[in-house]
């Protein structure tokens, strides 16, 4: 199975930071990856897709990147609509694995 | 609009099976496959598997092969996954959502809790 390591863990930031959050497969994965957002007690949404895809809706200060096995998720200017748990996800290869989340907090 | 309608709350017995059901609505169920996931209490997300409901061709990881049965109705635009064998460690939410492209969840049913209690 293709490991996805998500760092960090959690992480605290500003009203209006600009906040990364990366995510290390075990394998190249050529840019098959995805990043959703979990706001508490809610379904995950999509937010990127093909690594820097941006779903439909999805406000354009999320942007995704990277490739091979290296992919972060960037997101300008926080809101604080922005808190939420955030996953990557790669669909490259069975089973569809995902990292084990960041959580995103206001400072 | 598409949207994922899934049943309610499960109570299970150790050792019995629950089957969720996702109905769908707003697309042609049959031109994208269903995806499955798991959330244990307070945990991350696990792929279960999906199914293709237009041939009822399905993939499952590994560790879900001997406990989750997907299935597709077509005449109802309805998935359902049944867990059987039920344990402590099936308590957890089960999302539905459709897989576009190579799989990606676009769209998610509310999730279904289920909880495995004597």
């Amino acid at each position: 199975d293709i490991q996805m390591t998500q760092s960090p863990a959690s992480l605290s930031a500003s009203l209006g930071e600009t906040v990364t959050i990366e995510c290390l497969a075990s394998e190249d994965i050529y840019s098959n990856l995805a990043w959703y957002q979990q706001k508490p007690g809610k379904s995950p949404q999509l937010l990127i897709y093909y690594a820097n895809s941006l779903n439909d809706g999805v406000p354009s200060r999320f942007s995704g990147s990277g490739s091979g096995t290296q992919y972060s998720l960037k997101i300008n200017s926080l809101q604080s609509e922005d808190v939420s748990i955030y996953f990557c996800q790669q669909n490259y290869d069975s089973p569809r694995t995902f990292g084990g989340g960041t959580k995103l907090e206001l400072k | 609009e598409v949207q994922l309608q899934q049943s309610g709350p499960e109570v299970g017995r150790p050792g019995s099976s629950v089957k969720i059901s996702c109905k769908a609505s707003g697309y042609t169920f049959t031109d994208y496959v269903m995806n499955w996931v798991k959330q244990s209490p307070g945990q991350g997300l696990e792929w279960i598997g999906w199914i293709d409901p237009e041939y009822g061709s399905t993939d499952y990881a590994e560790k879900f092969k001997k406990k989750a049965t997907l299935t597709a109705d077509t005449s109802s635009n309805t998935a359902y996954i049944q867990l059987s064998s039920l344990t402590s460690e099936d308590t957890a939410t089960y999302f539905c959502a459709r897989g576009m492209n190579s799989g990606y969840g676009d769209y998610w049913g509310q999730g279904v809790m289920v909880t495995v209690s004597s």
